[in-house]
């Protein structure tokens, strides 16, 4: 099993410019997580989805859409990224029935 | 609201002492505690679980944590230290295990 993966692990951006970040796992987890991570914040919850087909809200969610269309994959969207948006992003996912999240090794987001 | 917060942004212990890493929790009922560790460019990783029963509850790696309701606290504890066990630590509590809510995270130095 690979776990989870996240494509691409690094990315420079112009401000305005989108992107999609892709989390995939192979662990047929029904919920998956987009958390972003600043020195001295911890992580914060972007969007989540607890299946196939839905999504819903974090702590952070203005500037982001996500899209859950396979239950192996969350997407992760910017539109116009800001300077604001530099961060590292993390995926996550967890079976229901278990408290524990497993984590991807992240994305390294810059926008100039 | 949920938060937590973790007192003491970098710890920094001699190889054999005792490690001691604070977590405190706001909630207005008691939520499910959780501890993670990340080492340097790399996702989190779970290392112990509160849920119900037993308020000490044991990890990965000898680490454990108590749960202290009167205290609102989930501190993070290892009798000995060793050198492998530098890294940032989280805490993290959730509500009803669809959102999670970190702190800012411990960096934890182990010196020779």
């Amino acid at each position: 099993n690979a776990g989870v993966t996240q494509t691409p692990k690094f990315r420079v951006l112009k401000t305005g410019q989108s992107m999609t970040l892709l989390c995939a796992q192979d662990m047929n987890h029904e919920y998956m997580y987009w958390y972003r991570q600043d020195p001295g914040m911890g992580l914060r919850l972007i969007h989540y989805s607890v299946g196939e087909g839905t999504t819903a809200k974090g702590e952070v969610p203005d500037g982001y859409n996500v899209s859950r269309l396979k239950k192996q994959n969350f997407l992760l969207g910017l539109e116009s990224a800001a300077p604001s948006q530099t961060s590292v992003y993390f995926c996550a996912s967890r079976l229901v029935s278990s408290y524990e999240q497993y984590f991807g090794p992240g994305t390294r987001l810059t926008v100039t | 609201a949920q938060s937590v917060t973790q007192l003491g942004s970098h710890v920094s212990v001699s190889e054999g002492a005792l490690v001691l890493l604070r977590c405190n929790y706001s909630s207005s009922v008691p939520p499910y505690l959780f501890w993670y560790v990340q080492y340097p460019n790399q996702g989190l990783q779970l290392l112990l679980k509160y849920t119900t029963g037993a308020t000490l509850v044991k990890g990965i790696n000898g680490f454990e944590a108590e749960f202290k309701k009167s205290e609102t606290s989930f501190h993070l504890t290892k009798p000995s230290a060793h050198m492998s066990d530098a890294a940032e630590y989280f805490c993290a509590v959730s509500p009803n295990f669809n959102k999670f809510y970190f702190g800012s995270g411990t960096k934890l130095n182990v010196k020779p």
